[in-house]
């Protein structure tokens, strides 16, 4: 079956650049998406089509996909961004999801 | 805008089937994949399968043999039966939506059902 892998932490200071990465066999061939998750709320999707970004969502995020590494970027990032992000591709009609990584801003 | 909530028994006993509902509001269910994705304890996200509005579905093939999605246009409902559960089958289950035509990813999300299978 497919997997992607995260990292399971990052850590970052406010102001500074947050990079977390995502990776599958020949995932630049596949479309990205990018959830942010904060504790007792449902996912909601920061980045999709590995660099667009939904209305609403901070310019800050910003996403790449290349090769085998999918990386979403938080750039100048703030106290609110902390939380779980997890990468999600499809395969073969199955939608799978990385093990998220919990970001934490301090 | 549309919403989507989830409803259905908090508790499941083990081997007793799983149902959850799932209901559409603020706009027709129109011409997408709804989904089923659910989220244990460790706090993974696993897609359990998709159903379409024209009925079609595709399942995560480790939980196909016991899962079964179905629609009610009639009533904005798509539902979730999962069968012979056990333990390992506790999570919060959310449905959720394609968030347009190219399916790539999922918007909106409903908020969340804790389903915990115990005795």
């Amino acid at each position: 079956s497919y997997e992607l892998t995260q990292p399971p932490s990052v850590s970052v200071s406010p102001g500074q650049t947050a990079s977390i990465t995502c990776s599958g066999d020949e995932l630049g061939d596949k479309y990205v998406s990018w959830y942010q998750q904060r504790p007792g709320q449902s996912p909601v999707v920061v980045i999709y089509q590995d660099t667009r970004r939904p209305s609403g969502i901070p310019e800050r995020f910003s996403g790449s996909n290349s090769g085998n590494t999918a990386t979403l970027t938080i750039t100048g990032t703030q106290t609110m961004d902390d939380a779980d992000y997890y990468c999600q591709a499809w395969h073969a009609r199955i939608a799978v999801f990385g093990g998220g990584t919990k970001l934490t801003v301090l | 805008q549309v919403q989507l909530q989830e409803a259905g028994p908090g508790l499941v006993r083990p081997s007793e089937t799983l149902s959850l509902t799932c209901t559409v509001s603020g706009g027709s269910i129109g011409s997408y994949y709804y989904h089923w994705i659910r989220q244990s304890a460790g706090k993974e996200l696993e897609w359990i399968g998709r159903i379409y509005t024209s009925g079609s579905t595709n399942y995560k093939p480790s939980l196909k043999s016991r899962v079964t999605m179905s629609l009610d246009t009639s009533k904005s409902q798509f539902s979730l039966r999962l069968s012979s559960v056990t333990a390992a089958d506790t999570a919060i289950y959310y449905c959720a939506r394609d968030a347009d035509s190219t399916g790539d990813w999922f918007d909106p999300w409903g908020q969340g059902m804790q389903v915990t299978v115990s005795s």
